[in-house]
């Protein structure tokens, strides 16, 4: 079964509003949680490291005052899209590696459309 | 990381065994070869890795040349399901740092 859970899987909002996205490791506590974004036919881009206890580490190009991380614990970290545009409908996944040396694990990702 | 090289895309009959391939001739010493696939409008799932040995699960068989500049993943019995875009990725698996960098990946078509 699923180890990463993502919610929600599907969401549309109305440009200007804010989209909250959840992910949750099931089982294991992740101190580090991986958010990307996936536009469509293309391959999947990395945008932000979220850290537990400290702020989030974002990439190059990506908007920190748009995509809102938060990791208030071990197994939980929310990406917030703030004041969402159409621009900004895409798939969004997160992931998390479940210990040192091993794979990392995917959520379902959440598909947002702004209309 | 090492930047990996796969074809954009394969056919393969259901049932048959489907090889893919994967090119990381700067792979470093230190760098694990992980295989993810993506199922249409799905997270990706692991799949297999390995270091210098041929590695075999429930899954998968993951071949790695003597060289580790090139590796096979293979699918023995591809299934209609088995449908989906599959990475090839290189990573020091020892790190505390699990980005991972997406290629195009190779979009694999199981036909009936």
């Amino acid at each position: 079964g699923a180890v990463v859970s993502q919610h929600p899987s599907r969401v549309i909002c109305k440009s200007g509003t804010s989209v909250k996205i959840e992910c949750r490791s099931l089982d294991f506590q992740a101190t580090t949680m991986f958010w990307y974004r996936q536009f469509p036919k293309q391959s999947l881009m990395l945008m932000a490291t979220s850290n537990e206890g400290s702020k989030a580490t974002y990439e190059q190009g990506v908007e920190k005052d748009k995509f809102l991380i938060n990791h208030a614990s071990l197994t939980l970290s929310t990406l917030t899209v703030a004041s969402a545009h159409p621009e900004d409908s895409s798939f969004y996944i997160c992931s998390a590696p479940r210990a040192q040396n091993t794979e990392a694990f995917f959520g379902q990702g959440t598909r947002l459309t702004v209309v | 990381d090492a930047k990996t090289t796969q074809p954009p895309s394969m056919d393969c009959a259901e049932g048959r065994a489907a090889n893919l391939p994967c090119n990381h001739s700067t792979i470093s010493g230190n760098e694990y070869v992980y295989w993810y696939r993506q199922i249409h409008s799905q997270g990706p799932q692991y799949i297999i890795h390995g270091l210098k040995n041929n590695e075999t699960n429930e899954m998968a068989s993951l071949i790695i040349t003597e060289d580790r500049k090139s590796s096979t993943l293979i699918l023995p019995h591809a299934t209609l399901r088995d449908t989906a875009v599959y990475y090839c990725i290189v990573r020091v698996a020892s790190s505390n740092d699990y980005k991972l960098s997406f290629g195009a990946g190779t979009t694999v078509t199981v036909r009936a």
